[in-house]
């Protein structure tokens, strides 16, 4: 089956610093979206970007269909960006349609 | 819109007792997905359903797990004969159209944390 795969698994800034975060996967994805996990909290979607490059605030995103790999870019970390991001990738065959998830980069951001 | 509700919060159950875990998708939303999250195995699909059918399971242990949506304002998913493997955060997550169309984002809950004892 498809796989998602994410690097680093985690990485340690101080604040104000730049995060660069990968994802690799197996296979042709029609859709890749870019979740951020608040410890102990629920997930939330950030972005949705198949291809090309998309930003909302200080997160940019650029995903290389034909490469199968994307990147999320989160400028300026602030102590509060702290959390697991996690990158996913929709498996749609047969009529389902589910996300399949990496396992994530655990973000801290120092002050 | 409070988004997706998960209850209960937290729950703890015996080693060979029933856990049933709620979910109240977002009003509106035709499609509901459960997934279960764990340290070692991370997110895991377990099944889904669009306008209240059951459209894939295929993330469902076989035995002793089973998911219904009797209405399109909640789905249960029931763990039956709970083991300690069976701990984890269950998570569930609503959309508007379940994948029928193009671009679409998934709207979770803050989980249920199952501790099987």
């Amino acid at each position: 089956g498809q796989q998602v795969q994410q690097s680093p698994a985690s990485l340690v800034l101080q604040e104000g610093e730049n995060a660069e975060l990968q994802c690799n996967f197996s296979s042709t994805a029609t859709q890749l979206q870019w979740f951020y996990q608040s410890p102990g909290g629920s997930l939330v979607s950030l972005l949705s970007n198949p291809s090309g490059t998309k930003h909302t605030g200080r997160l940019t995103s650029t995903t290389v269909t034909k490469e199968r790999r994307s990147s999320l870019h989160i400028s300026s970390s602030q102590t509060t960006d702290s959390g697991t991001y996690l990158c996913a990738i929709v498996a749609a065959s047969s009529g389902s349609w589910q996300l399949i998830f990496g396992s994530g980069t655990q973000l801290t951001v120092m002050p | 819109n409070a988004g997706v509700i998960q209850t209960p919060r937290h729950k703890v159950t015996g080693k060979g007792q029933e856990a049933t875990l709620w979910c109240e998708p977002i009003s509106g939303h035709s499609a509901v997905f459960w997934y279960r999250q764990t340290i070692v195995q991370g997110l895991e699909f377990l099944t889904y359903f669009r306008n209240q059918a059951p459209i894939d399971d295929s993330g469902m242990p076989k035995e002793r797990f089973s998911a219904q949506m009797p209405n399109q304002s909640h789905s249960t998913l029931k763990i039956q004969s709970t083991q300690p493997q069976d701990s984890a955060v269950y998570l569930c997550a609503s959309s508007l159209w379940g994948g029928a169309r193009a671009a679409e984002t998934l709207y979770f809950g803050s989980g249920t944390r199952l501790t099987v004892l």
